[in-house]
């Protein structure tokens, strides 16, 4: 079955740091989402991209952050200045829709750790 | 404002034992419904969904949810717990009526399995 792959699986950087995280979207899906977890807490949306351009943005996603489909395969997430509170995991998801009732497939995350 | 909650931090059955997940939901269209299981260190996994018609949806590893509008409920429920089941369970919310799809997550309800 195809998956959503993410790397690196541990990311550690130094803050003030930029960093990015990558993501391989199931091939045949056009919507890109970004979520978060900190450390005990639930899974919260970033951020959604479709048709090369984010649709949808959550207040967690502000300037620092930037998404990215630099060729026809990866979807990137950029923090240009980390701080120690973006310390958590990062989830990549794809869908073949967009709307509310199409089942989003999860990578396995990058866990970010911010020094 | 949308919201998902999971009133159960944490829940203990022994193996064999029947299990139920509760999960309510705040949300004034038509929800979409999902429950997702974490295992430690991996992504999530889709373990079913609802969208409309029979109440009752089957999902994969032997767990169901029904969907209780009057309640605004969407409780999983398994007959009989293995020891592989013990992960952490998220329901979530589809957003429909315009937005990209983006998922609301409750906070999680991890599960421990006694042998």
């Amino acid at each position: 079955e195809p998956e959503v792959t993410q790397t690196p699986s541990h990311q550690v950087t130094q803050m003030g740091q930029e960093v990015i995280l990558r993501c391989v979207p199931i091939s045949n899906h056009l919507y890109f989402y970004w979520y978060r977890q900190i450390l005990g807490q639930k899974v919260e949306f970033l951020v959604s991209f479709y048709n090369n351009e984010i649709s949808e943005k959550s207040e967690i996603f502000d300037d620092q952050f930037s998404v990215e489909r630099p060729d026809g395969s990866n979807f990137t997430l950029k923090i240009r200045s980390t701080k120690l509170e973006d310390s958590a995991m990062y989830f990549c998801a794809s869908t073949v829709g967009g709307f509310g009732n199409q089942p989003q497939h999860f990578g396995d995350g990058t866990r970010l750790s911010i020094l | 404002a949308q919201s998902v909650t999971q009133p159960d931090i944490h829940i203990t059955v022994s193996e064999g034992a029947s299990l139920e997940l509760r999960c309510n939901y705040s949300y004034g269209a038509t929800p979409y419904l999902f429950w997702y299981v974490q295992s430690p260190g991996q992504g999530l996994q889709l373990l079913l969904k609802y969208f409309s018609g029979d109440t009752l949806v089957q999902g994969i590893k032997g767990f169901e949810a029904e969907f209780k509008r009057s309640q605004s409920s969407f409780n999983l429920r398994k007959p009989s717990v293995h020891w592989s089941d013990a992960a952490e369970y998220f329901c979530a919310v589809g957003l429909s009526g315009g937005s990209q799809g983006n998922l609301i997550f409750g906070k999680g309800t991890k599960l421990s399995v006694k042998p």
